[in-house]
């Protein structure tokens, strides 16, 4: 049963970079989109970018200047990077494996919250 | 950004009633939809990928449908692991957008 992980810290300064990496067990990452998505307290669901084991990504558009995701495949992980973040990033972070050839997710991490706050 | 909309936003409904949820796409996005259930303090769960297949282990009762710009998403008869929100998610066009959600609660 493939299980993914994220981790990192809980709590991030404004303008500072929030870092995230997201561990997948069970299973092997290569041949898979990765993608992250995060939701604010209370909204809906916001796309932030996938990313394929060859490295090759796909950002949105409204994060781009700000996004970068990488991918580890000797340790079976994939990371995110978020760089000047403020308030409005504050939000329960997930990382999810998209189901082959449908950018859907059919794993999901449980979340992990992020606060962006002095 | 193709934009999703919901309808309705919420309902409430009984254990056993047929509930349709809807999604419309703001431009036609063929078969490219995706639902998703979530529930209080958990990650959203795939329902239906591809307008109308259902993902592996989700029961029967949920099925989908559609093409183009209009979806629906139909629980036959409702079960009480049921209430949640729903959200439908395009991935025809980049960037990969969610609907608002559909609050289901027991009526």
């Amino acid at each position: 049963q493939v299980q993914l992980q994220e981790s990192g810290p809980g709590l991030v300064k404004p303008s500072e970079t929030l870092s995230l990496t997201c561990t997948v067990s069970g299973g092997s990452i290569s041949s898979y989109y990765w993608s992250w998505i995060r939701q604010p307290a209370g909204k809906g669901l916001e796309w932030i970018g996938r990313i394929y084991t060859s490295g090759s990504t796909n950002y949105n558009p409204s994060l781009k200047s700000r996004v970068t995701m990488s991918v580890d495949t000797s340790k079976n992980q994939f990371s995110l990077k978020l760089s000047s973040v403020t308030a409005a990033d504050t939000a329960v972070y997930y990382c999810a494996r998209d189901r082959q050839g449908y950018a859907t997710g059919d794993y999901w991490g449980q979340g992990t919250l992020v606060t962006v706050s002095s | 950004a193709i934009q999703l909309t919901q309808s309705p936003s919420s309902l409430s409904a009984s254990v056993g009633d047929r509930v349709t949820i809807t999604c419309r796409a703001s431009q036609g996005i063929s078969s490219a939809l995706a639902w998703y259930q979530q529930k209080p303090g958990k990650a959203p769960k795939l329902l239906i990928y591809d307008a109308s297949s259902l993902e592996s282990g989700v029961p029967s009762r949920f099925s989908g449908s559609g093409s183009g710009t209009d979806f629906t998403l139909t629980i036959s008869s409702l079960q009480p692991e049921d209430f949640a929100t729903y959200y439908c998610q395009q991935f025809n066009n980049y960037p990969i957008t969610f609907g608002p959600g559909t609050k289901v609660d027991i009526k």
